[in-house]
C-alpha cells in the first residue's frame, strides 16, 4: 500500500499567517491526491483535488501543488475558521489511503 | 443538494453483531462509489474500503478485508457496513462518503459512532 506521510505532524500559526503543509507519498502517485480538513466533532470536509484543483466554494486562500511523490497545502493568510486538521489522501491506487493529518493549532 | 445521513450512535458488547447505514439522496446512487472511513478516538482517517451500489462492486482494504461486510440496497439507496463479531478494537467513529469516480470524496456522512464494551 502506498504510505503517505504529513509534515508537521502539529504546527502552531497566527491569524494572517502563511501556512504550508507537506504530504509525502512513499511512490509516486501522479496528480492523485485530495486534501480534506476536519474540525473537531466533525465530518472531514473535501478541499482540493489533483494536487491543486480547489473544490467549488472552498476559499481561494486555500491552493495545493505538486505530483509524483511530493505536495503542498498551503493557506495564504490564516483566518480563524481555518484551525483544524488536515489529511492528504492518494487515489492513485488501491488500497485508497489517507496521511496520518496534521493540526493546525492557534498561536 | 447531495445528502449522506447515516445511523445513530451504537453501544454493543463484544462477540455481538452489528450493521450501520447511509442513505444517499440528491444525486445518482448507483453511478456513485460509497467509502467507508474508520476514524478510532483522537487518531486519524482509514480508509476501509469501497463500493459502488450499481453493480456491488467491492474493494477493501486489506487491513479490513475479513473483519466488516460492505452491501447496498439500490431500491432504497443505502449502503451498509457490517460486522458478524464486534471487537473492543472495532470502537470508533465510522463515515460513509460519496466517492468520484477519480477516487477522491466530495460529500460526507455525519458519522456513526460505535461503543463495543462489555
Amino acid at each position: 500500500a502506498i504510505q503517505l506521510t504529513q509534515s508537521p505532524s502539529s504546527l502552531s500559526a497566527s491569524v494572517g499567517d502563511r501556512v504550508t503543509i507537506t504530504c509525502r507519498a512513499s511512490q509516486g502517485i501522479s496528480s492523485a491526491l485530495a486534501w480534506y480538513q476536519q474540525k473537531p466533532g466533525k465530518a472531514p470536509k473535501f478541499l482540493i483535488y489533483y494536487a491543486s484543483t480547489l473544490q467549488s466554494g472552498v476559499p481561494s486562500r486555500f491552493s495545493g501543488s505538486g505530483s509524483g511523490t511530493d505536495f503542498t497545502l498551503t493557506i495564504s493568510s490564516l483566518q480563524p475558521e481555518d484551525f483544524a486538521t488536515y489529511y492528504c489522501q492518494q487515489f492513485n491506487s488501491y488500497p485508497y489511503t489517507f496521511g496520518q493529518g496534521t493540526k493546525l493549532e492557534i498561536k | 443538494e447531495v445528502q449522506l445521513v447515516q445511523s445513530e450512535t451504537e453501544v454493543k458488547k463484544p462477540g455481538e453483531s452489528l450493521k450501520i447505514s447511509c442513505e444517499g439522496s440528491g444525486y445518482s446512487f448507483t453511478s456513485n462509489w460509497i467509502a467507508w472511513v474508520r476514524q478510532m478516538p483522537g487518531k486519524g482517517l482509514e480508509w476501509m474500503g469501497i463500493i459502488y451500489p450499481g453493480d456491488s462492486d467491492t474493494r477493501y482494504s486489506p487491513s479490513f478485508q475479513g473483519q466488516v461486510t460492505m452491501s447496498v440496497d439500490k431500491s432504497i439507496n443505502t449502503a451498509y457496513l457490517q460486522w458478524s463479531s464486534l471487537k473492543a478494537s472495532d470502537t470508533a467513529m465510522y463515515y460513509c462518503a460519496r466517492g468520484t469516480g477519480a477516487g477522491f470524496f466530495d460529500s460526507w456522512g455525519q458519522g456513526t459512532l460505535v461503543t463495543v464494551s462489555s
